[in-house]
């Protein structure tokens, strides 16, 4: 079946470091991906996105690679603080014409040593 | 600015009531969306609207009503409560249908017993 997931459930990355957060995807119709960022308590927030006719887009401290031949999505974070430990999703949307909605992956727990 | 405003923050309900779940933004936004937040299943959309007046239903919509009377708001209702629903529900919204960037509320927590 179709899946957005998540290679690792949890990840631990001292501060200051970079961290890389990667999604696997299996819907090869989806078109667009979106990077989530929850903090503990709160609704999720948007990061960063990115269509599939790009293959790297680049935000303040962060940056998303997208890998079409692999379907492999990841969120590069520099130099990492501590407000960044949260759990990180990726979504995809299969089409920008239709009616479809986000699909979500599990999430990633990314804890910020100090 | 308030963005998105759900009530109640966290509510114990006993199986068989009916619940509704509040939810207002003022960002004047098209579209409106329900997910659910279970753990290891991430976020799954119950039902959604793309503007006011037309609702559509998500992935898990079953024992889920919505309604969208006008731009604001989109209560969403659970007729008769049962423990499977105990669950994290967020409202969200969108400047339209086909954006992808959601604005999320802080969630109102949701206890069956």
């Amino acid at each position: 079946g179709e899946s957005v997931g998540l290679h690792l459930p949890t990840l631990s990355v001292q501060e200051g470091d970079n961290s890389i957060i990667n999604c696997a995807y299996s819907n090869s119709a989806s078109d667009y991906f979106i990077w989530y960022k929850q903090e503990s308590g709160k609704g999720p927030q948007f990061i960063i996105d990115i269509r599939s006719n790009m293959d790297k887009r680049q935000g303040q401290r962060v940056t998303v690679l997208l890998n079409k031949t692999v379907k492999h999505l990841s969120l590069q974070i520099a130099a990492t603080q501590p407000g960044d430990s949260a759990v990180y999703f990726c979504a995809e949307r299969k089409s920008n014409f239709g009616n479809e909605k986000l699909t979500f992956g599990t999430g990633t727990r990314l804890t910020i040593i100090p | 600015i308030a963005g998105i405003t759900q009530a109640p923050t966290s509510q114990i309900l006993a199986a068989g009531r009916r619940m509704t779940l509040r939810c207002t933004q003022d960002m004047r936004h098209n579209a409106m969306y329900w997910y659910r937040q279970d753990l290891g299943l991430g976020l799954r959309l119950i039902h959604y609207s793309n503007t006011a007046g037309t609702t559509g239903k998500g992935e898990v919509p079953d024992g889920y009503s919505v309604s969208r009377a006008n731009t604001d708001d989109f209560p969403l209702t659970l007729a008769s409560a049962v423990p499977s629903q105990t669950s994290v529900y967020f409202c969200a919204s969108s400047v339209g249908a086909h954006s992808g960037e959601l604005f999320f509320g802080e969630g109102s927590r949701l206890t069956v017993l």
